[in-house]
């Protein structure tokens, strides 16, 4: 079974870019589409976006343009990086595994809270 | 985008009841959705793919119905480890969009 983990800061400032590396561990990244999902606090599932381990992207629309996310298939990790945060960008950061084949996020990491203040 | 709406946000049930979970689509989706569970500080687990099949490992007190717009999410007898959120999750094309969640808490 893959595991996930997600690591990066847990406090960004306004207006600064927000950077989050997830690992993979238990099998290549080299199938499947990587995802990252958030949950602001005490509100529901928000998808950002995903990559396949070609580099193609897909990225919510509403997020897109401030959002990139970028694989390393060497480390067997992907990354996420939003630009020009602000308050409401404050949620907990989930990476998951959308299996292609079966259309469902079968693999999660176990999250990480990013809080946006000054 | 497909907006998903799920009913009621929240229930107080006791163990032993029957639970029902609603999920509508604003556009027909044919069979594609998903139905996770989250407990609390937890990531969300799958329960139901492709609107009515059991993830393997998954109690068979859960099952999934529906299709088009309308989909079902019951849970038959309320077990204490069920105290949980609930979301679904469509795939009818991008983006991927979840309903608002159901938390289910303990009368």
């Amino acid at each position: 079974q893959v595991q996930m983990q997600e690591s990066g800061p847990g406090l960004v400032k306004p207006s600064e870019t927000l950077s989050l590396t997830c690992v993979v561990s238990g099998g290549p990244i080299s199938d499947h589409y990587w995802s990252w999902i958030r949950q602001p606090p005490g509100k529901g599932l928000e998808w950002i976006g995903y990559i396949y381990y070609s580099g193609s992207t897909n990225y919510s629309p509403s997020l897109e343009s401030r959002v990139t996310i970028s694989v390393d298939t060497s480390k067997n990790q992907f990354s996420l990086k939003m630009r020009s945060v602000t308050a409401a960008d404050t949620a907990v950061y989930y990476c998951a595994r959308y299996n292609w084949s079966a259309y469902y996020f079968d693999s999660w990491g176990l999250g990480t809270l990013v809080i946006v203040s000054s | 985008d497909i907006q998903m709406t799920q009913s009621p946000s929240s229930l107080s049930a006791s163990v032993g009841d029957r639970v029902t979970i609603t999920c509508h689509t604003s556009h027909d989706i044919g069979n594609y959705l998903n139905w996770y569970q989250q407990k609390s500080g937890r990531a969300p687990k799958l329960l139901i793919y492709d609107a009515s099949n059991l993830e393997t490992g998954v109690p068979s007190r859960f099952s999934g119905s529906g299709s088009g717009t309308d989909f079902t999410l019951t849970i038959t007898s309320l077990q204490p480890e069920d105290f949980a959120t609930y979301f679904c999750q469509h795939y009818d094309g991008l983006p991927i969009t979840f309903g608002g969640g159901t938390k289910v808490e303990m009368k």
